[in-house]
Parts: C-alpha cells; sequence; structure tokens
C-alpha cells in the first residue's frame, strides 16, 4: 500500500530565508507524487507534480521539488520565504496504475515570521 | 470556470439528524470524489465516482454515509443519522480523466459540526 510521510507538522520560517518542507513516500510502483497548499479555509490547490518526465519539478508560487528515487522522498523548498507562504502544506501519493486515489501525508503547517 | 461548487459551506445541525452534502464539480471532468479532513485522521479519501458511476467506497466509514452522483454535474453526500464523531470538513474534488497524475480540483468545502 502506498503512504506519505510529512516530516515535521509545523515549520516556521522567517521571511526571506529557506524554505524546506519533507516529504517522504512508500510506493511498490512507479509513484506519481503531488504537493498541495490549503489557505485557511479554502480547498487544497496544486503547487507542482511529478510525472517521471523530470526529477526537478517547478511549481507555482516559486515552489520546487525534487524527486529522489534512492532516498524515496519529494521534498519541497522555496528560496526565500514570503508573509504570503503561510499555509498547510501536503504531500500526497498516487498510484502509477491509474486507480485515481490520492494518500496525502498528515499536512505541515507553516508559518513565516516577519 | 466557476471550479468546485459545494453547499453548504458550513453546517451546524444535531445529533441524529440527516445531514446532505452538495457538490458541483467542474464541467467536463469525468472523476469526483469525496474526502473527508479531521485533525486526527488528516485527508481522508471516502468515495470517488468515475463518470456518474461509484468506483471505490471503501473509505465510507460506515452505513450512515451514502454518495450518489445522478448526472455529471451534481453529488451528494448524505449522513443519516449524523453523530458528533461526523464533525469535520468535507471536501469535493474532480479531476479530467483517467491516470493517476491528473490534477485533482478541489472545492472550497463544507465544515459540518454535529452537536
Amino acid at each position: 500500500a502506498q503512504s506519505v510521510t510529512q516530516l515535521g507538522s509545523h515549520v516556521s520560517v522567517s521571511e526571506g530565508a529557506l524554505v524546506l518542507l519533507r516529504c517522504n513516500y512508500s510506493s511498490s510502483v512507479p509513484p506519481y507524487l503531488f504537493w498541495y497548499v490549503q489557505y485557511p479555509n479554502q480547498g487544497l490547490q496544486l503547487l507542482l507534480k511529478y510525472t517521471s518526465a523530470a526529477t526537478l519539478v517547478k511549481g507555482i508560487n516559486g515552489f520546487e521539488a525534487e524527486f529522489k528515487k534512492s532516498e524515496t522522498s519529494f521534498h519541497l523548498t522555496k528560496p526565500s520565504a514570503h508573509m504570503s507562504d503561510a499555509a498547510e502544506y501536503f504531500c500526497a501519493v498516487s498510484d502509477y496504475q491509474g486507480a485515481q486515489k490520492l494518500v496525502f501525508g498528515q499536512g505541515t503547517r507553516l508559518t513565516i515570521n516577519p | 470556470d466557476a471550479g468546485v461548487i459545494q453547499s453548504p459551506r458550513h453546517e451546524v445541525t444535531e445529533m441524529g439528524q440527516e445531514v446532505t452534502l452538495r457538490c458541483k464539480p467542474i464541467s467536463g471532468h469525468d472523476y469526483l470524489f469525496w474526502y473527508r479532513q479531521t485533525m486526527m485522521r488528516g485527508l481522508e479519501l471516502l468515495i470517488y465516482f468515475n463518470n456518474n458511476v461509484p468506483i471505490d467506497d471503501s473509505g465510507m466509514p460506515e452505513d450512515r454515509f451514502s454518495a450518489k452522483m445522478p448526472n455529471a454535474s451534481f453529488s451528494t453526500l448524505k449522513i443519516q443519522p449524523s453523530e458528533p464523531r461526523d464533525s469535520a470538513v468535507y471536501f469535493c474534488a474532480s479531476s479530467l480523466r483517467a491516470g493517476g497524475y491528473n490534477e485533482q480540483f478541489f472545492g472550497p468545502g463544507t465544515r459540518l459540526t454535529v452537536l
């Protein structure tokens, strides 16, 4: 069965600092991997996704993530945090076989300090 | 496009009452998903439909929960009778086509409180 582990339920960084949100996955088949962001009182919005085309994936709002098969990781980074990045971030894995089901991690709440 | 539309946005009800949550997917999307979000269990997939047909309902917690999709533009999630432990945010999402790589578009959610 597929699973996702997000290390750190809460991450706090200063404005302008590097953002690093960690995600490790478990999958018996080549996975599709996603990062979603949830702003307060809103639904989830796709930040970026890995579909095997390239290991370094660039998303919206300056975020990117690198797929590392050897480490079974898909960490999300942003070089310089902005106050508007404060939100909850979810990593998710999907079955290559196309079962459509997304399995989400528990989420990481990102706080930006001025 | 207006995106995925959910109603109501907030629902407060008393234990034992029937609750119906509604969802309108993005036009042309073939897949519709219902999720539940709680602090304890995170985001859980309850059920999903393909072309209005339920494909996987293994996440539906118990018989008190039921979901229907009578046409391509409307789905309901019903809880009868409701219990306090059903309090959560319920999200509806839709996606365009088959393939696990396709993005799911989420609605704003319905925050359900069962007293």
